[in-house]
């Protein structure tokens, strides 16, 4: 059972226009999630995050919003550039817990030129 | 600093045969883990450690053994090779209870 889904595996965007990347969860035990980036043959790196009791949070072009009631988390990239070609994966964790984290499968974001 | 490294880069067992991968961090952070990413699939956790001499199962723990004698390395073993452990294996490490540090992964076929 994927308590964190992410419904799309691939978007394209053209350069300069925003990117949206979607993750809904099932569990409301979760109460931090985070958004991390991957290119190739590298491991993760990670992006953004935001905690439950928020519902935003924004860093330079990267903003998350957390909508709690529809259990719904999104990755806005503005404007997109082509080095943000990229698998993103929404991760979420459970209150309190060191048993870390619970990812989503993945977006491969394309930034066209 | 190196953050965490990560040792094999590429291996091909073939079945029945052991091996260690072996995972180092230089950040002194307390909490390590290890995943395994299928194609297509996010991160499944195998195993983590809150601390050195402490280590949990995660969701994905048969097949898989570690240890943690020190704060630094978090090796895992796998004993008996098998198929379905073909995968990228990353170990991470963090801090505290949020952002992870993930090293640059091992590739493992099994055949």
């Amino acid at each position: 059972d994927q308590q964190v889904k992410q419904n799309s595996p691939s978007l394209s965007v053209q350069e300069g226009r925003i990117s949206i990347l979607n993750c809904d969860y099932t569990n409301s035990m979760f109460d931090y999630f985070l958004w991390y980036k991957k290119y190739p043959a590298e491991g993760p790196t990670f992006l953004i995050s935001i905690s439950s009791i928020k519902d935003k949070n924004e860093d330079g072009r990267f903003t998350v919003f957390l909508n709690k009631s529809a259990k719904h988390l999104s990755l806005h990239i503005v404007p997109s550039q082509p080095g943000d070609s990229a698998v993103y994966f929404c991760a979420a964790r459970f209150s309190g817990s060191a048993r870390q984290l619970t990812f989503g499968s993945g977006t491969q974001l394309t930034v066209l030129p | 600093n190196a953050g965490v490294t990560q040792t094999p880069k590429f291996r091909i067992l073939k079945i029945g045969q052991s091996m260690t991968l072996q995972c180092t961090q230089d950040m002194n952070h307390n909490y390590m883990y290890w995943y395994r990413q299928d194609p297509g699939m996010g991160l499944k956790l195998i195993y983590y450690s809150v601390g050195a001499g402490i280590t949990d199962k995660g969701e994905v723990p048969n097949g898989y053994n570690v240890s943690r004698s020190t704060t630094e390395d978090f090796p895992l073993r796998l004993e008996l090779a098998a198929p379905s452990q073909t995968s990228v294996y990353f170990c991470a490490s963090s801090p505290d209870l949020r952002e992870q540090y993930f090293g640059p992964g091992t590739r493992l076929t099994v055949t």
